[in-house]
């Protein structure tokens, strides 16, 4: 069965280092989305990713960040200058546009740890 | 501003008896709903949607309503197993929107054999 994969599974790295994230999405899939959980704490919308451009960001999602999708099958995730306050699961996810409403597939997660 | 809430941060229930995980939500325009398991180390894996056009939605041991007036919803897993034992996290989200989820803060199932 097709399956978003994250890696790196765990980064580690220190607070103003830029961090990339990658993902690859089901290949089929049109929608492209990052969500983040900091621990003890929901699930959180970050951005999402239609036709090569963002379609939606929340507040989170300031200059900090950015989204690319480089090849057909690849897409990252970058925090430029990281905070402390980016620790947190960073998650994946991909939907078919086949229809208004169907459901989002995630990725296994890349835990973030900012020292 | 939780727009999606669960207010049961955990749920203990017997094997082979019901468990009913139930969600709130204060948005009207809200007009998909989503279920999705979650274990320790894994993301989140969808379980079963209910569009706001229903009331009731099932698939095999799991069941979703809906109550839009009350602006509630429940998950009913009948009957529990072990392997059930997981984060079950609420979600919707608005057709006019980009499908972007907003979730509740889960409740943590446990099925005791």
């Amino acid at each position: 069965e097709p399956e978003v994969t994250q890696t790196p599974s765990h980064q580690v790295t220190q607070m103003g280092q830029e961090v990339i994230l990658r993902c690859v999405p089901i290949s089929n899939h049109l929608y492209f989305y990052w969500y983040r959980q900091i621990l003890g704490q929901k699930v959180e919308f970050l951005v999402s990713f239609y036709n090569n451009e963002i379609s939606e960001k929340s507040e989170i999602f300031d200059d900090q960040f950015s989204v690319e999708r480089p090849d057909g099958s690849n897409f990252t995730l970058k925090i430029r200058s990281t905070k402390l306050e980016d620790s947190a699961m960073y998650f994946c996810a991909s939907r078919l546009i086949a229809g208004l409403y169907n459901e989002q597939f995630f990725g296994p997660g890349t835990r973030l740890t900012v020292l | 501003d939780q727009q999606v809430k669960q207010n049961s941060p955990s749920l203990s229930v017997q094997e082979g008896r019901i468990s009913i995980l139930n969600c709130d939500y204060t948005n009207s325009m809200f007009d998909y709903f989503l279920w999705y398991k979650k274990y320790p180390a894994e993301g989140p894996t969808f379980l079963i949607s209910i569009s706001s056009i229903k009331d009731k939605n099932e698939d095999g041991r799991f069941t979703v309503f809906l109550n839009k007036s009350a602006k509630h919803l429940s998950l009913h897993i009948v009957p529990s197993q072990p392997g059930d034992s997981a984060v079950y996290f609420c979600a919707a989200y608005y057709g006019g929107s980009q499908g972007n989820l907003i979730f509740g803060k889960g409740t943590k199932l446990s099925v005791k054999p």
